[in-house]
């Protein structure tokens, strides 16, 4: 059965912290993605990646910055965090080929930045 | 631009028919997707339909596409409680190889 991971469920930080957001994807897939999830704007694209040491900026990546060292993991970081990075956090993959949008998602992060 | 648009909450009785209807702008998409997501969980792939079929059927699922006005539905047939969640419609996005997804339906289910 295919499977994405988020390393968290629930996060609590402090304004100024260093984020860091894990995802492991055991399907082999070639795409990778990070979205927030807030209420009435559905999801927003944040960054996504389309091979291991590669990155491309989505909508919204202020304040945000990732990586991919191995194809399975994709971490999404927030380097200095602010309250207005308080959301849900949705990681997801894909293959390639085409089928980009064939999203399989993990459960999600919610990030609460006090 | 790119957008996609959505009314944000329905509400049906249980055995009823259900239709989630979405508008997009980008007239080079090439799937449009619907996903589902459920309280708690991250979303998941319901159905697509490729640009170029006006309408695909998959169990309870029928998926209606207008090119012309850009116009995209999801019915569900017989809807039961278990349907209750938030649905999303997606386009996909030649041009800069990514999905863009509507805010969401909120789907009630009355028994």
């Amino acid at each position: 059965d295919v499977k994405v991971t988020q390393s968290s469920r629930y996060l609590v930080k402090r304004t100024g912290e260093k984020v860091f957001l894990e995802c492991v994807q055991d399907m082999d897939h070639e795409n990778m993605f990070w979205y927030r999830q807030d209420p009435g704007l559905g999801l927003r694209l944040i960054y996504f990646s389309y091979d291991v040491k590669m990155k491309e900026k989505g909508d919204i990546p202020e304040g945000y910055s990732v990586s991919r060292e191995k194809k399975e993991r994709f971490s999404l970081i927030l380097e200095s965090a602010s309250t207005n990075q308080t959301s849900m956090y949705l990681c997801a993959s894909s293959p390639g080929g085409g089928r980009l949008g064939e999203q399989y998602f993990g459960p999600g992060t919610r990030l609460t930045v006090t | 631009g790119e957008d996609v648009e959505q009314s944000l909450f329905l509400s049906v009785r249980e055995g009823d028919s259900s239709v989630i209807n979405c508008t997009y702008t980008d007239s080079s998409s090439t799937y449009l997707y619907w996903y589902k997501q459920e309280p708690g969980a991250g979303l998941q792939l319901l159905t697509y339909i490729f640009s170029n079929m006006d309408m695909k059927q998959d169990q309870r699922l029928t998926v209606l596409l207008n090119k012309k006005d850009k116009h995209l539905s999801l019915r569900i047939a017989d809807t039961q409680t278990g349907d209750s969640a938030i649905y999303f419609c997606a386009e996909s996005i030649l041009r800069g190889n990514k999905l863009v997804f509507g805010a969401g339906t909120i789907l009630r289910v009355k028994s």
